[in-house]
């Protein structure tokens, strides 16, 4: 049973376009969020994060919004940048100890020059 | 600071055989994570602990996985034996947790090992 869910598998978007990602979740006790973004032999990488109590989170070309209601995050970036290309991962947490991460599957992401 | 570090990058082992992944996480953080990502269902969590003691196991797939962490600054990833289906990218995390909190503010991530069983 997949918590966490990231049903597009990949994304194709023109350079200086927006990127859009989602995720989907179905555990309500979530209430932390993550996105991490992996390059090719490379481990996953911090990218943005937003609790529950926001709907929104910004950092420069990079936005998280939350819709809770609707169990669904998205990222937006803009404008998109080749080396942005990776696969970015979901992920979603419960407050409480250890604060384990589960993950979304990913979404690959080419940004064609 | 040298991140958290992995060892071996690769692997390539045969079918029976007993496979042993190692990791050093950043200092002072108080958990760590063992991942595995697969195409078909991207990053599991295999095993965590917090200060050095196994908290959530439920994701080690069978008993031929075992995983410990001696001390605060290492920790193995055990397969034996190995079969071909265990071929993956085997990541270590880690990171500071606030029990007083309950906050983590995300982990990092090894480079990963790429596991492959024949």
């Amino acid at each position: 049973d997949q918590q966490v869910k990231q049903n597009s598998p990949s994304l194709s978007v023109q350079e200086g376009r927006i990127s859009i990602l989602n995720c989907d979740y179905t555990n309500s006790m979530f209430d932390y969020f993550l996105w991490y973004k992996k390059y090719p032999a490379e481990g996953p990488t911090f990218l943005i994060s937003i609790s529950s109590i926001k709907d929104k989170n910004e950092d420069g070309r990079f936005t998280v919004f939350l819709n809770k209601s609707a169990k669904h995050l998205s990222l937006h970036i803009v404008p998109s940048q080749p080396g942005d290309s990776a696969v970015y991962f979901c992920a979603a947490s419960v407050k409480g100890s250890a604060r384990q991460l589960t993950f979304g599957s990913g979404t690959q992401l080419t940004v064609l020059p | 600071d040298a991140g958290v570090i992995q060892s071996p990058r690769h692997e390539v082992t045969e079918m029976g055989q007993e496979v042993t992944l190692r990791c050093k996480p950043i200092s002072g953080h108080n958990s760590l994570f063992w991942y595995r990502q697969t195409m078909m269902r991207g990053l599991e969590l295999l095993i965590y602990f917090n200060n050095n003691v196994p908290i959530d196991d439920s994701g080690m797939p069978e008993d031929r996985f075992s995983a410990k962490m001696p001390n605060a600054s290492f920790s193995t990833l055990k397969i034996q034996p190995s079969e071909p289906r265990d071929s993956a990218v085997y990541f270590c995390a880690s990171s500071q947790t606030h029990p007083s909190r309950g906050v983590n503010y995300g982990y990092t991530f090894g480079s990963g090992t790429r596991l492959t069983v024949v």
